[in-house]
């Protein structure tokens, strides 16, 4: 089974300027959520995908920030314009809607350097 | 707000020694995750702890969970080198899970 895989894995960009994350989730897998990490400080929530509906935005930090997820498969994140604190570790996960004992399958993050 | 606080951030520790990462958590929550995470590779889930008292072991790691006093470790017996990696907790809440700040763990010869 492929796992959640994330693309480009680094990216950098200058301030100003739009990048565009995505992010492919577990096959099967309704659940889709964003995750950062800035500056090796904590990891935090972004937002939550309910097949293409967005479950929960609260953790988005502005608006420009445009998360999708289109058809319920693949999501993107774009940042537009990037400024500076936006640097970071983009992570993504998955999982299905009904976990059981499973957790949340992660990938292998995008970094991504605003200079 | 939830708030996870993970101790120590650091830890550096000889091979074969033993020791416990702390995992402390403001609200009740009924699941608990350990991941494990190696420089650019992805976070790899180690322990799920779904109740109050489970404990849940894998080779070298063993991993406790108590609700009630909103506590989860993280033990190490017998360290060694290939442990070297970043080790998060992370506490459900609603549809999210709210991270510790990670503890980078550094097993030497």
């Amino acid at each position: 089974e492929a796992g959640v895989t994330q693309f480009p894995s680094h990216s950098v960009i200058e301030k100003g300027q739009t990048v565009t994350l995505r992010c492919d989730p577990i096959s099967g897998h309704d659940n889709l959520y964003w995750y950062r990490r800035v500056m090796g400080k904590e990891i935090k929530f972004l937002l939550h995908f309910v097949k293409e509906s967005k479950q929960d935005e609260s953790g988005m930090p502005n608006n420009r920030f445009l998360a999708e997820r289109t058809g319920g498969t693949y999501s993107t994140l774009k940042v537009q314009p990037a400024e500076l604190e936006d640097s970071g570790v983009y992570f993504c996960a998955s999982s299905q809607l009904d976990r059981g004992s499973n957790g949340y399958t992660f990938g292998s993050g995008t970094r991504l350097t605003v200079v | 707000e939830l708030k996870v606080e993970q101790n120590p951030l650091f830890l550096s520790m000889q091979e074969g020694k033993n020791y416990t990462i702390y995992c402390n958590y403001s609200t009740t929550s009924d699941r608990l995750y350990w991941y494990r995470q190696d420089p650019g590779k992805s976070l790899e889930s180690l322990f799920v702890l779904l109740s109050n008292g489970a404990v849940k072991q894998e080779g070298r790691l063993m991993a406790s969970l108590d609700t009630k006093a909103r506590l989860s470790t993280l033990h190490i017996t017998a360290a060694v080198h290939d442990l070297s990696a970043t080790y998060f907790c992370a506490v459900e809440g609603g549809s999210r899970l709210t991270f510790g700040e990670g503890t980078q763990l550094t097993v030497n010869p």
